[in-house]
């Protein structure tokens, strides 16, 4: 069985930093393309980044401007999100999610971290 | 990037009839090499994450329920419930994956009436 399972959220103040991740198990995690989806509160989803199984193709969203870094670690089958200078606009659920390569959809999601950005 | 642009924003259907969603994408999303759109629904129930029903715009995912089908070819494709269920209520969202950004449509919420 997929698993995907996010930690690190919590509440930041504006301009902080927060480092998120995805432990995941049930795949062969190191074939598959991962991905960080974030959903403002009552609001849609966001595609943010993306990073292949080799890490050798990494994309985010422009909206974003250089603050958060996506990586992976292939021995523990995880992920991460540096994400600084934080915002207000970055409160969100942080959803982790797999694909098989880069073009194609999003087969599984993890329950999601919150992350809120407040003084 | 690739807008996507849902139609309606929300949507009340009886139990039991068809419910339809549309979207629209900014730029066609077939690809001509493989004859493949590159669109897919997701289904978020309150609380949860997503979940994938259909890829490469009309193949159902393993496990959804034949009441859920998707059409369209190009720019404009649409989800349809045959015959809408009490659990069926969610937002729904398109995604194009054709091009990076991944782009999501705004979402339609769907509730029973």
């Amino acid at each position: 069985e997929v698993q995907l399972v996010e930690s690190g959220g919590g509440l930041v103040k504006p301009g902080g930093s927060l480092k998120l991740s995805c432990a995941t198990s049930g795949f062969n995690f190191s074939s598959y393309d991962m991905n960080w989806v974030r959903q403002a509160p009552g609001k849609g989803l966001e595609w943010v980044s993306s990073i292949s199984g080799s890490s050798t193709d990494i994309y985010y969203a422009d909206s974003l401007k250089g603050r958060f870094t996506i990586s992976r670690d292939n021995a523990k089958n995880s992920i991460h999100l540096q994400m600084n200078i934080l915002r207000a606009e970055d409160t969100a659920v942080y959803y982790c999610a797999t694909r098989e390569y880069i073009y194609s959809p999003l087969d599984y999601w993890g329950q999601g971290t919150l992350v809120t950005v407040s003084s | 990037d690739i807008v996507m642009t849902q139609s309606p924003d929300s949507l009340a259907v009886s139990l039991g009839e068809r419910a339809t969603i549309k979207c629209k994408s900014g730029q066609s999303v077939f690809y001509n090499s493989n004859n493949k759109n590159y669109l897919a629904w997701y289904q978020q129930k309150p609380g949860q994450p997503p979940k994938l029903l259909i890829s490469w715009a009309s193949t159902r995912e393993s496990g959804v329920p034949d009441r859920f089908s998707g059409s369209g070819s190009g720019t404009d494709f649409t989800l349809t419930i045959s015959s809408l269920q009490a659990e069926d209520v969610a937002v729904y969202y398109c995604q194009q994956y054709y091009s990076i950004p991944p782009l999501f449509g705004q979402g339609t919420k769907l509730e029973i009436k």
